[in-house]
């Protein structure tokens, strides 16, 4: 079982640079999120999407842009690095069920930028 | 504004020891609280507590929930090495398809 995959693990990029951080999952769930974790701040939530073709801003969501074409995918754009971007970032996803909902990460993706 | 904060920050403990995390939380429509491990990679889920289920046990760890006053414990009994980790509490909502997470409490388990 995939499960969440993201790619790539590891980038480094010049300031200016940009990129795109690839998600999918297998689960057939409806819900899909980006997350950065920096040190001492948890995870804060950047883009996230209740279904296919919808996208909505979370927490953090400046210098960044999300798509969600198909139902598994949900990319994460960075149209012009800063090093402010350094960070570790997790993709996840949930479906909902009559408790409540359940979160899967991804194993991560660490960007620096220099 | 909807806030998720835990405590402490950091702790270090000796194995054989039992520590206990903190997590209160300030949110509107709450359904369910989680907590997650976090090692090297990804956060792994070990808890839901919902509205129904306030008490869950699985081996050493345990947590309650209590709604009343909006916080949520985590104990874990006989700490080993393998407990170094990062413990994230996060609370869904009602209705709002997200996730708010606390900042974490990094463990450090000394031999």
């Amino acid at each position: 079982n995939a499960g969440v995959t993201q790619t790539p693990k590891f980038r480094v990029l010049k300031t200016g640079q940009s990129m795109t951080l690839l998600c999918a999952q297998d689960m057939n769930h409806e819900y899909m999120y980006w997350y950065r974790q920096d040190p001492g701040m948890g995870l804060r939530l950047i883009h996230y999407s209740v279904g296919e073709g919808t996208t909505a801003k979370g927490e953090v969501p400046d210098g960044y842009n999300v798509s969600r074409l198909k139902k598994q995918n949900f990319l994460l754009g960075l149209e012009s690095a800063a090093p402010s971007q350094t960070s570790v970032y997790f993709c996840a996803s949930s479906t909902t069920t009559g408790a409540g909902n359940t979160i899967y990460f991804g194993e991560g993706s660490w960007l620096t930028v220099v | 504004e909807d806030k998720v904060v835990q405590s402490p920050l950091s702790l270090v403990v000796h194995e054989g020891d039992t520590v206990t995390l903190n997590c209160s939380y300030e949110v509107t429509n709450f359904r369910s609280l989680l907590w997650y491990k976090q090692e090297k990679k990804a956060p792994t889920f070990l808890f839901m507590l919902t509205s129904s289920g306030i008490e869950k046990k699985s081996g050493r760890l345990s947590s309650i929930l209590d709604k009343k006053e909006l916080f949520s414990i985590l104990n874990i009994t006989a700490t080993q090495t393998g407990d170094s980790a990062i413990y994230l509490c996060a609370v869904d909502k009602y209705n709002f398809n997200k996730f708010y997470f606390g900042s974490g409490t990094k463990l450090n388990v000394k031999p």
